[in-house]
């Protein structure tokens, strides 16, 4: 595609249910970014991928979040049990390689509440 | 440890002014510098990118100095314009690829 795209764009979810949000990447970009940004805060970083494999996994709050990605494209990332504190907007970005001067170009991000 | 520090977390500017936004950092093993824009309900956006074996970048009206024996980097807009008006990130990413951002300065632009 012509950019990130990232869905849904906004999803409303119940305290304790889980939800999947998706990312697909610029064709070709081999790396893949995981951010959150809450309400007036800065981008958190939560994981990233090169390839299929996640080098640093170290960002992610709880056992209750996990990422995946597959084909080197597609990643998704789940959130267990959602707990009010995980509302946030998710932002995902991709670039083309790991290595200097590679733009991260970002997707619109998804809008999680948890009520 | 791998942490920007960006300040100040919002500016007021009049049109036409000078718009400074600092960022410093603790891992020397970051190795490029991205500043990032990000408008309300928008993904942030690249806007300008330097290497720490540069002392200095410009592109139009932003220029990012750098500092390394500091450790600071820092974002200069000039003749700001209400159209920038904007939430600004700095980011350093490391030799692993990960991707670190600053907490974001908001800037508003006065006419």
């Amino acid at each position: 595609g012509a950019g990130v795209s990232q869905s849904p764009s906004n999803k409303v979810t119940e305290k304790g249910k889980d939800v999947e949000l998706r990312c697909d990447p610029i064709s070709g970009h081999t790396a893949l970014y995981w951010y959150r940004q809450s309400l007036g805060q800065g981008l958190e970083f939560l994981i990233y991928f090169q390839g299929n494999s996640a080098p640093d996994k170290s960002g992610l709050p709880s056992d209750r979040f996990s990422a995946e990605r597959t084909g080197g494209s597609v990643s998704t990332l789940t959130i267990q049990r959602t707990q009010q504190e995980d509302s946030a907007v998710y932002l995902c970005a991709s670039s083309l390689a790991l290595g200097q001067g590679s733009e991260a170009f970002f997707g619109q991000g998804t809008r999680l509440t948890v009520v | 440890q791998q942490q920007v520090k960006q300040s100040p977390q919002s500016l007021i500017v009049q049109k036409g002014g000078i718009s400074i936004i600092n960022c410093a950092y603790e891992n020397t093993a970051f190795d490029y510098f991205p500043w990032y824009q990000q408008f309300p309900g928008k993904g942030p956006a690249l806007l300008i990118a330097i290497r720490p074996d540069v002392s200095e970048k410009k592109e139009g009206r932003f220029t990012i100095s750098f500092n390394k024996s500091a450790k600071q980097f820092s974002l200069h807009i000039m003749d700001s314009q209400p159209g920038d008006s904007a939430t600004y990130f700095c980011a350093a990413r490391n030799q692993g690829g990960k991707l670190i951002f600053g907490q974001g300065t908001e800037l508003s632009v006065k006419p």
